[in-house]
């Protein structure tokens, strides 16, 4: 199984700031990865897949880097609306699809 | 408006059974790859099952193989998930997701049902 590592757990930005966010895989996983965002007692939402292309509808303000094993989703200027927790998800080497462990982004 | 719908969730004891539904609208859902994604309460996501956009091949996580069966109808739009001898474990959210095909995110998800296993 392709184990996911998200770091830090807890992040906590002023509103304005640079949120950055990192997703380890234990095994290469190309490119084949996805972001989610998931706020209090909603679904989670595809904010990126592909480690770098943005969803439809996702603002030019969410973007992904990375490939292999290491991968960074960066909020530019971090609105309050963004407030919530974002999981990575590789779907290279599945089944399982594996989500990481998540990232909570509070503002400051 | 794209669309799922998920129902069937509810309180069930310990080894007892239950049938999840989901239902699609808004897009094109015999084309979509489906999946059944939970989360325990204050943890994160869990993939558990996955169906093609044709119903073959299915994948099961360990953690419900043998126990939960994924299938399809895809003249109905519909997706369901039967989880058998239930344990307290299985207490989550439960929520279908679907993409459209290999090297997509999950893009459409539903709102989520609740299962709760307790005596």
């Amino acid at each position: 199984e392709n184990v996911m590592t998200q770091s830090p757990a807890t992040l906590s930005v002023s509103p304005g700031e640079r949120a950055t966010l990192s997703c380890r895989a234990s095994q290469s996983v190309i490119t084949n990865l996805a972001w989610y965002q998931q706020k209090p007692g909603q679904a989670p939402r595809l904010l990126i897949y592909g480690a770098s292309t943005r969803a439809t509808g996702i603002p030019a303000r969410f973007s992904g880097s990375g490939s292999g094993t290491e991968f960074t989703l960066t909020i530019s200027s971090l609105q309050s609306e963004d407030s919530a927790v974002y999981y990575c998800q590789q779907y290279n080497n599945w089944p399982p699809f594996t989500f990481g462990g998540g990232t909570r982004v509070e503002i400051k | 408006e794209v669309q799922l719908v998920e129902s069937g969730g509810g309180l069930v004891q310990p080894g007892g059974s239950l049938r999840l539904s989901c239902a699609a609208s808004g897009f094109t859902f015999s084309s979509y790859e489906m999946n059944w994604v939970r989360q325990a309460p204050g943890k994160g996501l869990e993939w558990i099952s996955y169906i093609s956009s044709s119903g073959s091949p299915i994948y099961y996580a360990d953690s419900v193989k043998g126990r939960f069966t994924i299938s399809r109808d895809n003249a109905n739009n519909s997706l369901f998930l039967q989880m058998d001898s239930l344990t307290v474990d299985d207490t989550a959210v439960y929520y279908c997701a679907g993409r459209p095909g290999a090297g997509y995110g999950l893009d459409v998800w539903g709102q989520g049902t609740t299962v709760t296993v307790s005596s």
